[in-house]
């Protein structure tokens, strides 16, 4: 199995653009998907394959890829965007799959 | 997205087992719970989602995390459209938050797997390992 690293936490202004990244070794060839989870609630999908977004999600959430990278990205924060966002990717080799440390979003 | 409904809070001993449920409805037409397989999620306090397993309803596969290989079990009982994960010989840092979520069936040849992305998640079940 591999290892995914988010940045513990970022903060951002009301409208303002947070971007957070999800690095690993595997990632140029395995699809990542994103969680977001506010607190005492489940995590809700909100980007899947990397950069497709279902469709109860806001169009201000994307994502990308760079490399070992990939980043989500979320213009015009709004303060119902405050939660905590995991990456999520698989090891196809073995189906297993992984999640990143996370990442809580403070919206200042 | 279907709707999973989990099993309510337990409090455990340690060294006890545990068996969770959830009973998912809300198939669109043609799809039935057979269609999917469900990825078991767990979440100490205070803490991040770390992956357990999964189950394929479609053929009875299972896959688990090498922390949890020899401790868990996954099970699915199609006329009722619930899954189950019992957790074995349970811990005190075995305290945390269960979640079980929808996966896809991925099929190369007979070789069939679930996989990404978990759209639809239950809301939970605490289980809290106490002396």
């Amino acid at each position: 199995s591999y290892e995914l690293t988010q940045p513990p936490s970022v903060s951002v202004s009301p409208g303002q653009t947070v971007r957070i990244p999800c690095s690993g070794d595997a990632l140029p060839k395995e699809y990542v998907y994103w969680y977001q989870q506010k607190p005492g609630q489940a995590p809700l999908l909100v980007i899947y394959k990397d950069n497709e977004r279902p469709s109860w999600i806001p169009e201000r959430f994307s994502g990308s890829t760079s490399g070992t990278t990939v980043t989500l990205t979320i213009s015009g924060v709004q303060a119902d965007d405050e939660a905590d966002y995991f990456c999520q990717s698989a090891d196809t080799s073995s189906n297993s799959w992984v999640f990143g440390g996370g990442t809580k979003l403070t919206v200042l | 997205q279907i709707q999973l409904m989990q099993s309510g809070a337990e409090v455990k001993k340690p060294g006890a087992s545990v068996k969770v449920s959830c009973k998912a409805s809300g198939f669109t037409s043609g799809f039935t719970f057979s269609n999917y397989g469900f990825g078991w999620v767990r979440q100490a306090p205070g803490q991040g989602l770390e992956w357990m397993g999964w189950i394929s309803v479609y053929n009875g596969k299972t896959n688990f995390a090498q922390n949890f290989q020899g401790r868990v079990a996954m099970t699915t009982d199609t006329s009722t459209s619930t899954a189950y994960m019992e957790l074995k010989n349970l811990r005190y840092d075995d305290t945390a938050i269960y979640y079980c979520a929808r996966g896809y069936i991925f099929c190369t040849g007979d070789n069939c797997s679930v996989v990404l992305p978990l759209d639809s998640w239950g809301q939970g079940t605490l289980v809290t390992v106490s002396s």
